[in-house]
Parts: C-alpha cells; structure tokens; sequence
C-alpha cells in the first residue's frame, strides 16, 4: 500500500533561515512519482514539483531545493533563505504510475506547517 | 492560476441537504480527480474520471456521486449532508501523457451547519 509520511507537523523559522521538510513514502511499485505542493493560507494547492522513480537527480528551482533518495524512500524539500511568504502548509505526495506512466491517484502527508517570521 | 476551475467557492448549507460542486478542467486535460481535504482525514483521494468514464474510486460515500460530462466538466454531487462532511473539495486535471502532473483548482469549501 502507498503511505506518505510528514513527521514534521510544524515547523517555525525566522527569516532567511535555511528549513528542510521531511517526506518519507512507502509503495511496493518500481515506478512511481512523488510531488510538493504548497497550500498558502489562501487555501489553493499550488504545485512545485514532480519527480519521477527512475530520476533520482537532486534538483534546485531558485531558493528551493530537492533531495530524493531511494535508498532511504525520502523526497525531502529544502528552502534556502526563508521568507515569510514561504509561509504555508507544504505537502508531499506519492503517485502510483499507471500504463505509459500516466498519473494516477495523488496519496498525500499530514503536511507541515511552516511559518515564516520576520 | 492553475487552469481549473471550481464553483462555487464557498457553499454553506444545512444538514440533510444535497449539493453539486462543480469544475472545469484545464484545457486539453481529460482527467478530472476529486479530492476531499478535512481535519480529520487530511487530503483524500474520493473518485477520477477519465474522458466521461469512472477510472478510479477512493474513499468517497455512497451518499457521494460524480460524472464527467462531454465537454470534460465534471460535477461532484454530495446528499443527506452530514456536519462531518464539511471540508474543503478540491478538483483537479492532468492530461494523459507521460511525466505529468495534477493541477489544482481553488477549492469548494463546504460547510454543513
């Protein structure tokens, strides 16, 4: 069964600190994809980024940052210099992969809560 | 903004009730995933729909319903509301190719008092 784990239930930083939220899953299949989303207070789901199983390549978009490590089963999401607008709840999210790597059902974590203060 | 569409933004409605949620995918995508984010549960996957025809089924209640309609939009309806059914209904779309991903739209919140 798919699960996804996000241990951190909140996590509180002043700015231009440095955070890293954790996401740990668990799928049996080989192909898969893992995903952030952002919920900011307004409440819309606001996609970061997608990663397929056979990438394993770490990736960087700006201040933000991504650590995947099958080994581990973690997919773990770096801000670099926080600011208050990074202030939301951050959601990781595992997909079963379907025939020709189509996406199927999103399963998502608890989300963490990061506040930003000034 | 992610291309989709949800109406109405806010519903508040009494228990017993019956309501339709409605949304509009992104053009060109011809899935559409209801999800249900509460307190309790978190964000759960109720029901997919692929070009008209039910893909997939999550957690959603018999008091539940959805469909896809010809030109893709889809409407989620909820009967016999209970005070536990009150959530946030997101809807979202993803086209059917490889290495892709679901967008989001801005979400139902639903309150049954």
């Amino acid at each position: 069964a798919q699960k996804v784990t996000q241990a951190q239930t909140e996590i509180s930083v002043v700015e231009k600190e440095d955070v890293t939220l954790d996401c740990v899953y668990e799928t049996r299949d080989t192909t898969y994809y893992l995903f952030w989303y952002k919920q900011p207070p307004s409440g819309e789901l606001v996609f970061l980024i997608r990663r397929n199983s056979f990438d394993e390549q770490n990736e960087i978009s700006g201040r933000y940052s991504w650590n995947f490590q099958k080994s581990t089963s973690s997919f773990n999401f770096t801000i670099t210099a926080s600011q208050v607008v990074d202030s939301a709840v951050y959601f990781c999210a595992l997909s079963e992969a379907r025939r020709g790597s189509t996406l199927g059902r999103l399963y998502f974590g608890r989300g963490t809560q990061l506040t930003v203060w000034p | 903004d992610s291309g989709v569409t949800q109406t109405p933004k806010h519903l508040i409605t009494a228990t017993g009730q019956r309501v339709t949620l409605r949304c509009s995918p992104r053009s060109g995508d011809l899935s559409v995933y209801w999800y249900q984010q509460s307190l309790d549960q978190g964000l759960q996957f109720l029901i997919q729909y692929y070009n008209g025809e039910e893909r997939a089924k999550g957690n959603i209640l018999e008091r539940f319903s959805a469909q896809q309609f010809p030109d893709l939009h889809s409407e989620l309806n909820l009967s016999s509301l209970e005070l536990g059914d009150s959530a946030l209904y997101f809807c979202a779309s993803s086209v059917e190719v490889r290495d892709t991903e679901a967008f989001f739209g801005q979400g139902t919140r639903l309150t049954v008092v």
